[in-house]
């Protein structure tokens, strides 16, 4: 079955402490991206990924790190999260016309 | 910048009516796709129906249907025989058909679809 996995589904951390949210996807898509959905914003991309080794910012990357080491994996980490970056996260691959999401992280920072 | 527009914050509609959900979009690319997303309480983003620019005819699915109109950059959703698992979020976002490309995003219509 073609699909997009994240992990965790639900975390609560505290501020400043590191995590990284992670997502896979079995279909060999070459790009990936991450966006961070909240209420009234719509979702947002943080990062994107056109290929292994090549990430580039979004539009709000502030906050946030990528890697792309492997064509199926591409966590999104945190090093030291804050209360602003408590959102719902999802995690996409595919190409322009046909992008698979994940089923979403959601962050509390407290 | 491509921006999308969704004026209608939230909507509701009895079960059985058709419900049109609006959405506004700016770009000077000629080229590019537009999407409507359902978003269940779930959380899981659905792609409801996709419309490619260049192709004048509008996109249906089963009792979706949109209303491209190119040169007002508007592309609404029409939901006939509506149903309580119709309510969701909804999503409008454009993609420039250019490689690969991000989607941008709407800011959501909740739709509440009452029995």
């Amino acid at each position: 079955e073609a699909q997009v996995t994240q992990n965790p589904r639900y975390l609560i951390t505290v501020t400043g402490k590191k995590l990284t949210v992670t997502c896979s996807q079995n279909m060999n898509h070459e790009y990936m991206s991450w966006y961070r959905q909240d209420p009234g914003l719509g979702l947002r991309q943080i990062y994107y990924s056109m290929n292994v080794e090549v990430t580039d910012k979004g539009d709000v990357p502030e906050g946030y790190k990528v890697s792309r080491k492997e064509k199926r994996n591409f966590p999104l980490i945190l090093e030291s999260p804050s209360p602003n970056q408590t959102s719902l996260y999802f995690c996409a691959s595919g190409r322009t016309y046909e992008q698979y999401f994940g089923p979403g992280t959601r962050l509390t920072v407290t | 910048a491509q921006t999308v527009t969704q004026s209608q914050p939230e909507m509701s509609v009895q079960e059985a009516e058709t419900v049109t959900l609006s959405c506004t979009y700016d770009t000077s690319e000629n080229n590019y796709y537009l999407f409507w997303y359902k978003q269940p309480p779930s959380r899981q983003m659905i792609l409801v129906i996709r419309q490619e620019a260049y192709k004048q005819q509008n996109a249906t699915e089963n009792r979706f249907s949109v209303n491209f109109q190119k040169a007002a950059k508007s592309f609404s959703l029409k939901i006939s025989d509506s149903q309580l698992g119709d309510t969701a979020m909804y999503f409008c976002a454009f993609s420039i058909n250019s490689g690969n490309t991000p989607l941008v995003f709407g800011k959501g219509t909740r739709l509440s679809v009452i029995a």
